[in-house]
């Protein structure tokens, strides 16, 4: 069974410019959640998706927003980027949304130059 | 604004060595899972633990969920070098989605 897979895995943006990550999750999930990871912030949650629809967000300004397609495969993208945006970028997906086991995918390292 | 506080932030021991990591908070979770990460990869999952007072054991790997599901532990016996990455814990306020809170983690190094 094919993992989490997260495109691409490293890219390199300049400051203002826009950035959409991509996210392929398990066979048969139909959830699928964003993480950045920080050393400084560690992992924050950003938002959650179940059967095209946004469940949950986190605390992140409008710049950051997602969506969910109908084969659950979903995007991420970071409008007008700032510094501090530089970040992995970690998408999990699972089964259903009772909250118990996620897979997490190896993630997008993104650095704003 | 749920936290999960997680020390020590840095730990370094021989191989052979036991070593216990802490994951405190002032919230109650319903769940409390522990993950690891090597570099370059995602956290796997190691352990969900669900019910206060739980105590979980994967091999030299033991964990515990505090009584009132506000604090888990993981302690590992006889550390190997196969043991060093970063120790996550991360809690689910039962909400329906998946919006864990996660520890800033505990970077584990063992040397041989």
């Amino acid at each position: 069974k094919a993992g989490v897979t997260q495109t691409p895995r490293y890219l390199i943006k300049t400051r203002g410019q826009q950035v959409t990550l991509s996210c392929s999750p398990i066979s048969g999930h139909r959830s699928v959640s964003w993480y950045q990871q920080t050393p400084g912030q560690g992992l924050q949650f950003l938002f959650e998706y179940f059967s095209e629809t946004q469940r949950n967000k986190g605390n992140f300004p409008g710049r950051f927003s997602g969506r969910q397609f109908s084969n659950s495969r979903s995007e991420m993208n970071v409008s007008t980027l700032e510094l501090g945006d530089s970040a992995l970028y970690l998408c999990a997906s699972s089964p259903d949304s009772s909250g118990n086991t996620i897979y997490f995918g190896e993630g997008s390292w993104l650095t704003v130059v | 604004t749920q936290l999960l506080e997680q020390s020590p932030q840095f730990l370094s021991i021989q191989e052979g060595e036991n070593l216990t990591v802490y994951c405190n908070s002032s919230s109650v979770f319903s769940s409390l899972q522990w993950y690891r990460q090597e570099p370059g990869e995602g956290p796997v999952l190691l352990v969900t633990v669900v019910t206060g007072g739980e105590v979980k054991k994967l091999k030299r790997l033991t964990f515990q969920f505090g009584d009132a599901r506000k604090d888990s532990s993981l302690h590992i016996t006889a550390a190997q070098t196969g043991d060093t990455g970063l120790y996550l814990c991360a809690g689910d306020n039962g909400a329906g989605s998946y919006q864990l809170t996660f520890g800033k983690g505990t970077k584990l190094s063992v040397i041989p």
